[in-house]
C-alpha cells in the first residue's frame, strides 16, 4: 500500500520560503498513472488545494497562489518538493501531500507550519 | 474557479439515522465529484470517487449518487465512528476545488 510522508521545518519567518519534501514509499513516483498533490489546511478551516507535479515535471498550480509557488519532483529519491515563497502568517496551515488520478486517494499525515517570527 | 458549496455546515445526529450531506456545483462537472472522510487531528480519507463509486474499504453504509451540478452522499445506519467532517471536491476543471465541509456530531 502506498504511503507518503510529509517533512519539513514546522517553523518559518514572515517573507521566507517555505520548503517541504513529500517521500513516497510503497510505489513509484515515476509509475505515470498519477499526479502528486499538494494541499493546505488552515488550523480550524477548509481545504486549498495548491497545485500538483506529473512525474515527468509538468506542474499545474492554484492561480491563487501560482507566483509564490514551485512543485518539484526527484524520481530517483521518490520524492516531491512544495516551496511557498514570500509567506506571511496567512500561510499557516496544515500542508498535505497526496497521490492523485483526479480522486486523492492517498494522504499524508499532515505538516503544520506556522509563519511567525 | 468551480465553486462547491454544502450543505448542511453542522448536523447533530443520533446512531443508526440515515444521513445525507448535499453538494451543489457552481457549473455542470458531469461525474468528476469525489468525498472525504476528516476526523480531528487526521488528514481526509477518500471515500467515494466519481459521485458513486466507492474507494476500496470504504464501509457500504456510505454511498454517493448525483451528476452535473447536485451530489449527495448518504451515510445509512449512522455510527459513533462517523463522527467527522465530510468535504466533496471536484476534479473536473482546474483549480480542482474542494467544499467548504460538513461537521457531524453524534449525540
Amino acid at each position: 500500500q502506498v504511503q507518503l510522508q510529509e517533512s519539513g521545518p514546522g517553523l518559518v519567518k514572515p517573507s521566507q520560503t517555505l520548503s517541504l519534501t513529500c517521500t513516497v514509499s510503497g510505489g513509484s513516483i515515476s509509475s505515470g498513472d498519477y499526479y502528486w498533490s499538494w494541499i493546505r489546511q488552515p488550523p480550524g478551516k477548509g481545504l486549498e488545494w495548491i497545485g500538483y507535479i506529473y512525474y515527468s515535471g509538468s506542474t499545474y498550480y492554484n492561480p491563487s497562489l501560482k507566483s509564490r509557488v514551485t512543485i518539484s519532483v526527484d524520481t530517483s529519491k521518490n520524492q516531491f518538493s512544495l516551496k511557498l515563497s514570500s509567506v506571511t502568517a496567512a500561510d499557516t496551515a496544515v500542508y498535505y501531500c497526496a497521490r492523485a488520478r483526479y480522486s486523492l486517494s492517498y494522504w499524508g499525515q499532515g505538516t503544520l507550519v506556522t509563519v511567525s517570527s | 474557479e468551480i465553486v462547491l458549496t454544502q450543505s448542511p455546515d453542522f448536523q447533530s445526529v443520533t446512531p443508526k439515522e440515515k444521513v445525507t450531506i448535499t453538494c451543489r456545483a457552481s457549473q455542470s462537472i458531469g461525474s468528476s465529484l469525489h468525498w472525504y472522510q476528516q476526523k480531528p487531528d487526521q488528514s481526509p480519507k477518500l471515500l467515494i470517487k466519481y459521485a458513486s463509486q466507492s474507494f476500496s474499504g470504504v464501509p457500504s453504509r456510505f454511498s454517493g449518487s448525483g451528476s452535473g451540478t447536485d451530489f449527495t452522499l448518504t451515510i445509512n445506519s449512522l455510527e459513533a465512528e462517523d463522527a467527522a467532517t465530510y468535504y466533496c471536491h471536484q476534479s473536473s476543471s482546474l483549480p480542482y476545488t474542494f467544499g467548504q465541509g460538513t461537521k457531524l456530531e453524534i449525540k
